[in-house]
């Protein structure tokens, strides 16, 4: 699987929109973005996922730049309760990683009122 | 979310004493998983079962043992822990092994002693 590099911490204001980056920059072209986020003493949570296009949900929105060697989850709105650990994974559909998700270090996101 | 649930929430032992940690997926999937997180690392992938057939173990020492009855169904029997094997540990699912879309429990917080 590709490496990913993400900040350690990012802060916010509650309101407004939370951009977290993370560089692949070895992201092979089977390879998707995953993000999760990991609330304190919760389990980890899925956001969304992208291959090459940019993706939106009800939680986030995903944007893959088109070298894909970055992306950026937004989160539009944040809410304290956006509080949390952001996990990206990059993983692919098939070799030895073949399901299985490689968690990192994350980036600390904490959203202040 | 209340589709992976996780018993129980807190355990203490000690490094002679036998438990087992129980998790249970009301989400129709396929695929289970068993993951440590440790204090400041990322999370480990430790089992992985599909269609309840072991498909992956990940170099874990044999005093964990895992159990996997049916699909909703998935054990981790610990015997003879050591202070060290002290984690989160997490249960989740996925509609099937190899999708990366995974559902976490809110886990199980064990204490060897």
């Amino acid at each position: 699987d590709a490496k990913t590099t993400q900040p350690p911490s990012m802060d916010c204001a509650e309101g407004r929109a939370a951009n977290l980056p993370c560089n692949h920059s070895t992201i092979s072209g089977n390879e998707y973005v995953y993000w999760y986020r990991q609330i304190h003493s919760q389990g980890p949570q899925y956001i969304i996922h992208g291959l090459k296009n940019n993706e939106t949900n009800e939680m986030a929105s995903l944007i893959i730049t088109e070298d894909r060697k970055s992306s950026t989850l937004i989160l539009p709105h944040a809410t304290l309760r956006d509080t949390a650990v952001y996990y990206c994974i990059v993983t692919s559909k098939g070799g030895t990683s073949y399901g299985k998700l490689t968690f990192g270090q994350g980036t600390i996101l904490t959203v202040h009122p | 979310e209340t589709g992976v649930t996780q018993t129980p929430r807190h355990l203490v032992m000690g490094m002679t004493n036998k438990k087992s940690l129980k998790c249970e997926q009301h989400l129709g999937h396929n695929a289970m998983y068993w993951y440590k997180q440790s204090a400041k690392k990322p999370l480990e992938l430790m089992f992985v079962y599909s269609l309840e057939e072991r498909v992956e173990n990940n170099s874990v020492p044999s005093r964990f043992s895992p159990e996997c009855p049916n699909s909703s169904h998935l054990f981790l029997h610990l015997h003879t822990l050591q202070p060290e094997d002290s984690a989160l540990y997490l249960c989740a699912s996925s509609q099937d092994f190899g999708v990366e879309t995974q559902y976490f429990g809110p886990g199980t917080r064990l204490l060897v002693l």
